[in-house]
């Protein structure tokens, strides 16, 4: 089994409805990231979480909330979608014991389109 | 403003050949990552370079890590057509944050 999943794979929606993107990891780590990918563009980071207790801003976090629901479960809302926000949506893990190396561990990603 | 610039963005060879890609930045990096992602897969991480001037070889690739820890490469000889996917190289900017390249899209035609 995946050690990070991500559901859904794929998703259509029209502008203005509300999205959740949901990540879980088997992986132990305490800390979660979710970035958004454009061609040409690379991955950009949106929110980070350390713990459960602790959530983090990201590069582009603006029209973005997240969700740690367990040090397991990570989700990323889109309160309002609109159609800049059709992407690849990737959410990855980090032991945070690994010191400056900061190895990351991808899901499969979620395919947003919104119309 | 993307720290790491990746050339070229994108190169198709024959199988047998082989290729290289650079990662330049002008900020230094405690370490650099290289990953490979393929078609509707997460990218899943090659290497980690730590040290100036490192070098590490992985069957076939070797990568390089600049003496000043601002730049890398990745060489691929005898390029097969399971090399082919979008490379990317993420450096750290502290413990917990990485920036990543746009990007390499390698095609390697059998």
């Amino acid at each position: 089994d995946a050690d990070v999943t991500q559901t859904p794979r794929n998703r259509i929606t029209k502008t203005g409805k509300r999205i959740m993107l949901e990540c879980s990891q088997t992986k132990g780590h305490d800390r979660m990231y979710w970035y958004r990918q454009d061609p040409g563009l690379g991955l950009r980071l949106i929110y980070y979480s350390f713990d459960v207790k602790d959530i983090n801003k990201g590069e582009i976090s603006d029209g973005y909330s997240v969700s740690r629901q367990a040090q397991a479960k990570f989700s990323l809302s889109l309160e309002s979608a609109i159609p800049n926000q059709t992407a690849l949506y990737f959410c990855a893990t980090s032991d945070g014991t690994s010191g400056l190396y900061n190895e990351q561990f991808f899901g499969p990603g979620t395919r947003l389109t919104v119309l | 403003t993307q720290l790491l610039e990746q050339s070229p963005q994108f190169l198709s060879i024959q199988e047998g050949e082989n290729l290289t890609v650079y990662c330049n930045s002008s900020s230094v990096f405690s370490s650099l990552q290289w990953y490979r992602q393929e078609p509707g897969e997460g990218p899943v991480l090659l290497v980690t370079v730590v040290t100036g001037g490192e070098v590490k070889k992985l069957k076939r690739l070797t990568f390089q890590f600049g003496d000043a820890r601002k730049d890398s490469s990745l060489h691929i000889t005898a390029a097969q057509p399971g090399d082919t996917g979008l490379y990317l190289c993420a450096g750290a900017v502290d413990d917990y944050k990485l920036s990543f390249g746009a990007g390499t899209t390698v095609t390697v035609r059998a």
